[in-house]
């Protein structure tokens, strides 16, 4: 198992609410990036952070939003929520962006929208 | 943007069978190649990758083939067991400092015992 967790486990949310997932990464490793993962689907990149900026996005509308901490964990904020959102949220750790290419992810949060 | 094909969506082998998944990408900028392994209700976990400047990767009885020119690359998996039915994934990145991964739409592979 990757050191990458993630919080909460589930969340069931009614539409047009906003969420937060919590994401603390692998230690050592300084960029986190998000992706959302529908069902029978492969993950879809929703954006990364690097040294708590934003450092490349996904095609995501903008209330899909995140921030990155100085102790480099992170969350992705979600508001007006749609159905359509209700996926397996993951996040996934990697070292520099210089250095290593590997991405490990957390378990996920699986959100259901209402 | 990059886009990744992968086939087949369903592959059934019997024990001890190999098992061969293939990926198409797009973008010739791509130099990184990751697989990764799905088990239902967990997180994709990282199994082996390969990078644009080698052609073949091996580790036990996994294995990585890229060819740069066709765009493809695949995963083999030999002596297959039970424990290896999963859902495999595989990605493609651009280099540069956003190493965003462009993901396949998976292989549910089962094997017989």
């Amino acid at each position: 198992e990757t050191g990458v967790t993630q919080s909460p486990t589930h969340l069931i949310k009614t539409r047009g609410q906003q969420v937060t997932l919590r994401c603390s990464s692998q230690s050592g490793h300084n960029t986190v990036s998000w992706y959302q993962q529908a069902l029978g689907q492969g993950p879809q990149f929703i954006f990364q952070y690097y040294r708590e900026e934003e450092n490349g996005r996904g095609n995501f509308p903008p209330r899909f939003s995140g921030l990155q901490f100085p102790n480099y964990s992170s969350e992705l904020n979600v508001n007006a929520l749609e159905l359509d959102d209700s996926a397996l949220y993951l996040c996934a750790s990697s070292l520099t962006l210089a250095g290593g290419y590997e991405q490990y992810f957390g378990p996920g949060t699986r959100l259901t929208v209402t | 943007g990059e886009n990744v094909e992968q086939h087949p969506s369903t592959l059934s082998v019997q024990e001890g069978d190999s098992a061969v998944i293939k990926c198409t990408y797009s973008d010739s900028a791509s130099n990184y190649f990751p697989w990764y392994k799905q088990e239902l209700g967990k997180r994709p976990q990282l199994i082996i990758d390969i990078r644009s400047n080698v052609g073949e990767k091996k580790d036990q009885r996994i294995a990585v083939t890229l060819n740069k020119t066709a765009k493809h690359f695949s995963l083999h998996i030999t002596e297959t067991q039970p424990e290896d039915s999963a859902v495999y994934f595989c990605a493609a990145s651009i280099g540069g400092s956003a190493r965003q991964l462009t993901f396949g739409s998976g292989t549910q592979l089962t094997v017989l015992p």
